[in-house]
């Protein structure tokens, strides 16, 4: 598989309850970004990684969302007590190098909070 | 008032007809990306633009940098094309590849 892959692709979580949604980026690629999509709504960028380091993380909304990029490959975004304010899709992309580099999209996790 | 805006919001076309979707920012950005997104949430990235204009196949994109606005245009449309169309900026000085998105432009094309 030569994409970015996401999962798993649907997820449904009671409120209260903890989730951790995982994105592997293509190989070699230095950059990952997650994002938040609303329903109807433009994406909006959560965290940023460039290998292992997380250099971004204005975008998480609260302390109860969570990032990490351990060996600089696979990401995982968890999001402790969900609230219905977190049902969304959550993407992520990568891109191989800084600067003017094109990124490459997953096909995301829809997170529905009951 | 966001960064990034597009219109139209909604666009319905019938199948041959040339379509234009605009994209207005209002900060210094260093690229521009026009994105597709189809039903299911999969974004395919179409073109990345810093100046001038890029064609691949029907697409064609431009950009104004003096005026802050870009244009993507279709050219015998067709029902495949249907998606929502969605214009990024990366600002100048933000970290990385980070990216400010439009709301999008739902883009229905009838047979």
């Amino acid at each position: 598989g030569a994409g970015v892959s996401q999962s798993p692709r649907y997820k449904v979580a009671k409120r209260g309850q903890d989730v951790a949604l995982r994105c592997d980026p293509i190989s070699g690629h230095v950059s990952l970004f997650w994002y938040q999509q609303a329903l109807g709504q433009g994406p909006e960028f959560l965290t940023y990684f460039q290998n292992e380091a997380q250099l971004d993380k204005s975008g998480l909304p609260s302390d109860r969302f969570f990032a990490e990029r351990p060996e600089g490959s696979v990401s995982t975004l968890k999001i402790q007590r969900t609230q219905q304010e977190d049902s969304a899709v959550y993407l992520c992309a990568s891109s191989s190098q800084l600067g003017n580099s094109p990124l490459h999209f997953g096909n995301g996790t829809r997170l529905t909070v009951t | 008032k966001n960064e990034v805006e597009q219109s139209p919001q909604n666009l319905t076309a019938q199948e041959g007809e040339f379509i234009t979707i605009n994209c207005s920012y209002s900060v210094g950005i260093s690229a521009l990306h026009w994105l597709q997104q189809h039903p299911g949430g999969g974004i395919v990235s179409l073109f990345m633009l810093s100046s001038g204009k890029k064609k691949h196949g029907r697409l064609i994109a431009t950009i104004n940098i003096q005026e802050k606005h870009s244009s993507l245009h279709i050219t015998a449309s067709h029902p495949r094309d249907s998606a929502v169309y969605i214009c990024a900026v990366r600002l100048r000085g933000t970290s990385g590849s980070r990216l400010t998105f439009g709301e999008g432009t739902q883009l229905t094309v009838n047979p």
